[in-house]
């Protein structure tokens, strides 16, 4: 069965620092992968999604960046974090194929920048 | 473009009463909807899907949902809430070879005993 981790769970960290959340999927092959923000009481805010290996759309241009330097390996990345990058990250992945079409999330990052 | 709207932010319900969540989508294709559930500091959950064939169906925990193509909604319902239903709602339409979920602003639900 597929499998998703997010790592991790938690982390604050001081303005000015840089990030790395990390997404990893097994037990299905070229998934497709997504990075979700929710601000607190928002709702989700779509950042990157991938497609493929070094196949990454950006959907809010911001302070993130996301790289996907395995097939099953989805990471999201800042240089200097921000206030406003706080919030809750959410990693999923899809399957295009009919019978498991839909998103499976990880278990998110709530991120504190302090 | 693909759209989905939850008109109610948050819901109040007694514990043991009936619920029903509203989810109404703007979609030029046959759609594929989706509820998903998000407890606190948590993931989402999938609590169902439709994607064709019978237009109620049945997912996880108890709940149900119904697909009314001429209403273009998909509301999500259950008959008896418990205190462990609280939590966050959120629908989503796609479609095969759409690459993306559109999902809805969410809709808090709230127990009281």
């Amino acid at each position: 069965s597929q499998t998703i981790h997010q790592w991790p769970a938690t982390l604050v960290q001081p303005v000015g620092s840089p990030l790395s959340l990390e997404c990893t999927v097994e037990g299905t092959s070229n998934p497709n992968l997504y990075w979700y923000r929710q601000a607190a009481g928002r709702g989700l805010q779509l950042l990157f999604y991938s497609i493929g290996i070094d196949q990454i759309s950006s959907e809010v241009p911001q302070n993130l960046s996301a790289s996907r330097p395995q097939d099953r390996q989805f990471i999201l990345s800042s240089k200097k974090l921000l206030l406003s990058d706080s919030g809750f990250y959410l990693c999923a992945w899809s399957d295009l194929a009919t019978s498991n079409y839909g998103y499976t999330f990880g278990s998110g990052t709530r991120l504190t920048v302090v | 473009a693909q759209s989905v709207t939850q008109p109610d932010i948050h819901i109040t319900v007694s514990e043991g009463a009936s619920l029903e969540l509203r989810c109404n989508y703007s979609y030029g294709a046959t759609p594929y909807l989706f509820w998903y559930v998000q407890s606190p500091g948590q993931g989402l959950q999938l609590l169902l899907k439709y994607f064709s064939g019978d237009t109620l169906v049945q997912g996880i925990k108890g709940f149900e949902a119904e697909f009314k193509r001429s209403q273009s909604s998909f509301n999500l319902r259950k008959p008896s809430v418990h205190w462990s239903d609280a939590a966050e709602y959120f629908c989503a339409v796609g479609a095969i070879g759409n690459e993306k979920l559109t999902f809805g602003t969410g809709t808090r639900l709230t127990i009281i005993p």
